[in-house]
């Protein structure tokens, strides 16, 4: 069974500072890695795709890969409390299927 | 920005009966997928669709749920005899080129309610 595993948190941040968020995936097939932020009651909102090894930047996020130690992670800049929410990541496995980790909880403290 | 939509966003249904979820895909998306969350867990696949084929589904996605796309531009998901434990958030997303460098875009979601 390919899984993706993530803390579930809380992860609580004061404003201002760097969220770091973390996921493991067990396929090492895996070709594609995703964050979407998820507030509550809402649908799934595509923050940033990586594809390749190293770091991608957009605006205060910056996502990490790491495809020989499996592990994809999400550093969030100067948090603010509207980030609040909760961070899925996702993976590929095969053509045809994305897999959700069960979400980190961030909370950003004012 | 082109957006996936659903219809309805909140269906109360009895169990036992059938229900109809409806979605729009994004226009030139060729991959279409339905997840579900049932509150409080993790968003999970139900099934793809490539081709006006089922590319792949879950071990959820039995006898009793079924998808169809009607036209060229409707793309449903059918639960039949629904039990209470289908109660969830189900959405609706599309990808322009599946699962290879090409994320998912999610429609708002129906809330179906099993009572």
């Amino acid at each position: 069974q390919k899984e993706v595993e993530q803390n579930s948190g809380p992860l609580s941040v004061p404003e201002g500072a760097i969220a770091s968020l973390n996921c493991t995936y067990s396929d090492r097939g895996s070709q594609s890695f995703f964050w979407y932020r998820q507030y509550s009651g809402k649908s799934p909102e595509l923050i940033m795709s990586i594809y390749s090894n190293g770091d991608k930047e957009d605006g205060r996020f910056t996502a990490q890969l790491n495809k020989a130690s499996q592990y994809v992670s999400l550093l969030i800049r100067d948090s603010q409390p509207s980030d609040s929410a909760t961070y899925l990541c996702a993976v590929t496995s095969g053509t045809y299927k994305y897999i959700f980790g069960t979400g980190t909880r961030l909370k950003v403290l004012a | 920005e082109p957006e996936v939509t659903q219809t309805p966003s909140h269906q109360v249904t009895q169990m036992g009966q059938e229900v109809i979820l409806r979605c729009v895909p994004i226009s030139n998306h060729l991959y279409f997928y339905w997840y579900r969350q049932i509150l409080g867990q993790k968003v999970e696949f139900l099934v793809s669709f490539y081709n006006n084929e089922i590319s792949e589904k879950s071990e959820i996605f039995d006898d009793q749920f079924s998808v169809e796309r009607p036209d060229g531009s409707n793309f449903t998901l059918k639960i039949r005899s629904t039990k209470l434990e289908d109660s969830a958030m189900y959405f609706c997303a599309s990808s322009v080129s599946g699962a290879y460098n090409s994320p998912l875009h999610f429609g708002n979601g129906t809330r179906l309610t099993v009572t």
